[in-house]
């Protein structure tokens, strides 16, 4: 099955800093790959997410980059403020026209964001 | 308004006891899926249904069972054979791009 590693465990930047989180995952058949941001106590948010047709994709200050052949991809946070700060997790699954598979998550990246 | 809603927000389990947790959605998706996270750990799959009366088993399947009789509601037994069921559960639909607030149940 899928495997999805993640890294770092945890990050910490300052105010107005990037921060970025990497994500690896093993089975080629993966099209799908969404990045969820997770607050304490409450459910993942899907902040953005890419197909693997194409290499990069921004919304604001979020973008995400994939490398297909390289099996990874990666979250990439501009212009930092405090209220990002959150848990990240990164996900990998096939995805087919309008039907999603089951996703698998990464372990979680624990960001900071110090004013 | 619509989305997914689980209950209870938070459960109480005694040693021995089977409890349901309930998931329900209006969105009329047909893929619903269960999710179990502990504390500092990702998301893992219990168990999912991509339609009416069908479901598989998810990679931590053992100690739980669910039903899919409805397309809109998902329900997941933790039974008394799931040895360490205190987490944090959380029903999603199309694959996890919509998730329900999430039942934290606690084993007393």
């Amino acid at each position: 099955g899928e495997n999805v590693e993640q890294h770092p465990s945890t990050l910490s930047v300052q105010e107005g800093d990037s921060a970025v989180i990497k994500c690896t995952y093993s089975d080629s058949a993966s099209n799908y790959f969404p990045w969820y941001k997770q607050e304490l106590g409450k459910r993942p948010q899907l902040i953005i997410d890419i197909r693997s047709n194409v290499g990069e994709k921004k919304d604001q200050r979020i973008a995400v980059t994939l490398n297909k052949t390289a099996k990874h991809f990666s979250l990439h946070i501009t212009e930092t403020q405090p209220e990002d700060s959150a848990v990240y997790f990164c996900a990998a699954s096939y995805a087919g026209g309008t039907s999603y598979g089951k996703l698998t998550f990464g372990q979680g990246t624990i960001l900071t964001v110090h004013p | 308004d619509g989305g997914i809603t689980q209950s209870p927000k938070y459960l109480f389990r005694k040693e021995g006891q089977n409890v349901t947790l309930s998931c329900e959605q209006n969105l009329n998706h047909d893929a619903m899926y269960w999710y179990r996270q502990d504390p500092g750990q990702g998301l893992r799959l219990i168990y999912y249904s991509q339609i009416v009366n069908d479901f598989q088993k998810g990679d931590i399947a053992e100690g739980y069972s669910v039903s899919r009789e409805k397309k809109e509601s998902f329900p997941l037994t933790v039974t008394s054979a799931q040895k360490n069921p205190t987490a944090f559960y959380l029903c999603a639909s199309i694959g996890g791009r919509f998730f329900g607030p999430g039942t934290r149940l606690t084993v007393l």
